[in-house]
């Protein structure tokens, strides 16, 4: 089944405790990208990247990291958590084209304490 | 600016018609994507509109103007599984896309 896994689905930590959300597709998509979700606001987009070893900020990228080192996964990283990144994340694929339609994950819900 | 509008929330009658309003600024156009959201779930894809006019796709359809930067979707034959937020979407110059708020809609018997 064509899917965009990510992993975990909750996720409560302590200020500055390293974290990685995990994301995974099987569709051989080129584009991965990570937003964020946060009540009365779009998608924001945190960081995409076009293909392999090619990662790019988008509109929140402060406090968070990604790579791409191999085409199937894009992790996220939040070297030191703060509360204000208290929110639900998803990662998303698709295949090169701005008419392409997005994959989403599940969804991440991160609650930082 | 690049900026998407749509309500915030909206109720219908199950059976009624409802239609979603999207206004947008953007840099160039590559296209106007509509997503549909459950609570607690991720966004799934409705639709993508590139040229005027209006797609339909069941009981759901969707329309584009490029000279007014609008878009509507239109729900018919409401159902209580159609209750859900819905994203509109555009690309914007470096071909990400730019996200409105979402608009929530109620389904009331």
């Amino acid at each position: 089944e064509a899917q965009v896994t990510q992993n975990p689905r909750y996720l409560i930590t302590v200020t500055g405790k390293k974290l990685t959300v995990t994301c995974s597709q099987n569709m051989n998509h080129e584009y991965m990208s990570w937003y964020r979700q946060d009540p009365g606001l779009g998608l924001r987009q945190i960081y995409y990247s076009m293909n392999v070893e090619v990662t790019d900020k988008g509109d929140v990228p402060e406090g968070y990291k990604v790579s791409r080192k191999e085409k199937r996964n894009f992790p996220l990283i939040l070297e030191s958590p703060s509360p204000n990144q208290t929110s639900l994340y998803f990662c998303a694929s698709r295949r090169q084209g701005a008419n392409e339609k997005l994959f989403f994950g599940s969804g991440t819900q991160l609650s930082v304490l | 600016g690049q900026n998407i509008d749509q309500p915030t929330e909206m109720t219908a009658t199950e059976g009624a018609i409802v239609q979603i309003n999207c206004t947008y600024q953007t840099s160039g156009f590559n296209g106007l994507f509509w997503y549909q959201q459950h609570a607690g779930e991720a966004p799934t894809f409705l639709s993508y509109n590139v040229l005027d006019g209006l797609e339909e796709k069941g009981r759901f359809s969707s329309f584009l103007s490029r000279s007014k930067g609008y878009s509507y979707l239109l729900l018919k034959e409401l159902q209580m599984k159609d209750s859900a937020s819905y994203l509109c979407a555009a690309p914007d110059s470096n071909y990400q896309l730019i996200w409105g708020a979402g608009t929530k809609l109620i389904i009331k018997p």
